[in-house]
């Protein structure tokens, strides 16, 4: 079974500051590995995920996250924060298409609330 | 960008009440999901669909909900009988395969008083 852990369920950080959002996961084999950003009032909204080859991916809005597979991690990082990055954002997991699971369902973590100071 | 539509953004029943919650998946998508986020917590999954039957279901999913894909178009949620534990937002969402990175809509908000 998979799982994943957000540390941190609150994270303030000042406008221009650096963003460090961190989760691990639990899993058999690596996992397909996602954040998604949900803002006040809408929806999930996908911001990069980690399928296969260059370990460090690029998303949406600034932000980037690395799979380290040794630490079984993929933190999620923006070099500076912006008044408008102020979300809730989530990581998740599914099983590779490869690996054989009956199931691809995502997994989430319980989410990371960002708050950007001014 | 085509994106997941979901109908209604809230609604508010009464306990015991029959809910639909529609959505309107990516047009060249083939599986579709509902998943649920009650306040404060997870999102969990609650069922995926392909080839017009289920093919996976999570333990939330009793015997109170089914979903339907009734036209080629929409995909929708039948909560039959709704408890004030239904209380949460829907999350539709579909992709173009299984394994297949997922798209979410922007949710329905159920309320049940």
């Amino acid at each position: 079974a998979q799982s994943v852990t957000q540390l941190g369920s609150h994270v303030s950080v000042s406008e221009g500051a650096l963003v460090l959002l961190r989760c691990n996961y639990s899993s058999s084999v690596p996992p397909y590995l996602f954040w998604y950003v949900q803002y006040p009032n809408q929806g999930l909204q996908l911001l990069l995920k980690y399928t296969t080859g260059a370990t460090l991916v690029k998303g949406i809005n600034g932000f980037e996250a690395e799979f380290k597979k040794s630490e079984t991690s993929f933190h999620l990082t923006k070099p500076s924060a912006h008044m408008s990055d102020a979300a809730e954002y989530f990581c998740a997991v599914s099983p590779r298409r490869d690996s054989g699971a009956g199931s691809y369902q995502l997994t989430f973590g319980k989410g990371t609330k960002l708050s950007v100071i001014p | 960008e085509p994106e997941v539509t979901q109908t209604p953004s809230h609604q508010v029943t009464q306990m015991g009440q029959e809910v639909i919650l529609r959505c309107v998946p990516i047009s060249n998508h083939l599986y579709f999901y509902w998943y649920r986020q009650i306040l404060g917590q997870k999102v969990e999954f609650l069922v995926s669909f392909y080839n017009n039957e289920i093919s996976e279901k999570s333990e939330i999913f009793d015997d109170q909900f089914s979903v339907e894909r009734p036209d080629g178009s929409n995909f929708t949620l039948k909560i039959r009988s709704t408890k004030l534990e239904d209380s949460a937002m829907y999350f539709c969402a579909s992709s173009k395969a299984s394994g297949n990175t997922i798209y979410f809509g922007e949710g329905s908000w159920l309320t049940v008083v």
